[in-house]
């Protein structure tokens, strides 16, 4: 989607190993979210951040942890990855906290954890 | 606690034919609402959204939905249904907490559209 992109789109990974995934905007939004998806469940929060540095769990976050450090980066990691965590994951960005607006949700990665 | 609930995990109807797709919510307030649609591996797209104006609402491709108090629900409709509308559909509701609004997701429902 236009001012919104994942990186990596596709990612299979080793169970133990540290992964990393990366969420650029360039409309400068303040609010920034990572979903997974999962059939059955539809998509489940895991962190979100109101600001640079501020940054909130969600519904699903164990395992994960996030990080922000300038306003169009959010960067959702894996500490140690596991197969339960092979999803599809979605960034969404906001400038109003989504209540009015809703997300502009970027393309998607699929991780697969072998 | 805020949520919703799509009642139907999938809907078939012919071409041609009307779209229901069901969502109950629950919220102690009058809530902000959402439907998003997802293609067969694509991101998701806003359909249409509510937030305490009119209650019916009306989206992109030719969908509504219609904000009912009463029945704390908010159904998405089509009066004609077409083959491009094969997709995930997912009900969405704003929630608030720790004073920051994010969305829950209904767990979605899958419309299929034979010819």
């Amino acid at each position: 989607d236009a001012g919104i992109t994942q990186s990596p789109r596709h990612k299979v990974t080793e169970t133990g190993t540290p992964v990393t995934l990366r969420c650029h905007q360039t409309e400068n939004h303040r609010y920034m979210y990572w979903y997974r998806q999962d059939p059955g469940h539809g998509l489940r929060l895991i962190h979100y951040s109101y600001g640079v540095k501020d940054t909130d769990k969600g519904e699903v976050s164990d395992g994960y942890s996030v990080s922000r450090s300038k306003t169009e980066d959010f960067l959702l990691t894996l500490e140690s990855a596991t197969s339960s965590q092979t999803s599809v994951y979605f960034c969404a960005i906001s400038d109003q906290g989504g209540v009015h607006y809703g997300y502009t949700f970027g393309s998607g990665t699929r991780l697969t954890v072998v | 606690a805020q949520s919703v609930t799509q009642l139907d995990s999938h809907v078939s109807v012919s071409e041609g034919t009307p779209v229901l797709l069901r969502c109950n919510y629950s919220s102690s307030y009058s809530p902000s609402l959402f439907w998003y649609v997802q293609h067969p591996n694509k991101g998701l797209q806003l359909l249409l959204k509510y937030t305490s104006a009119a209650t019916l609402v009306k989206g992109i491709n030719g969908f509504e939905a219609e904000f009912k108090k009463s029945e704390t629900s908010f159904h998405l409709t089509k009066p004609s249904a077409h083959m491009s509308d094969a997709a995930e559909y997912f009900c969405v509701v704003s929630v608030t907490n720790s004073g920051y609004s994010t969305l829950t997701f209904g767990k979605g429902t899958m419309l299929l559209v034979s010819p």
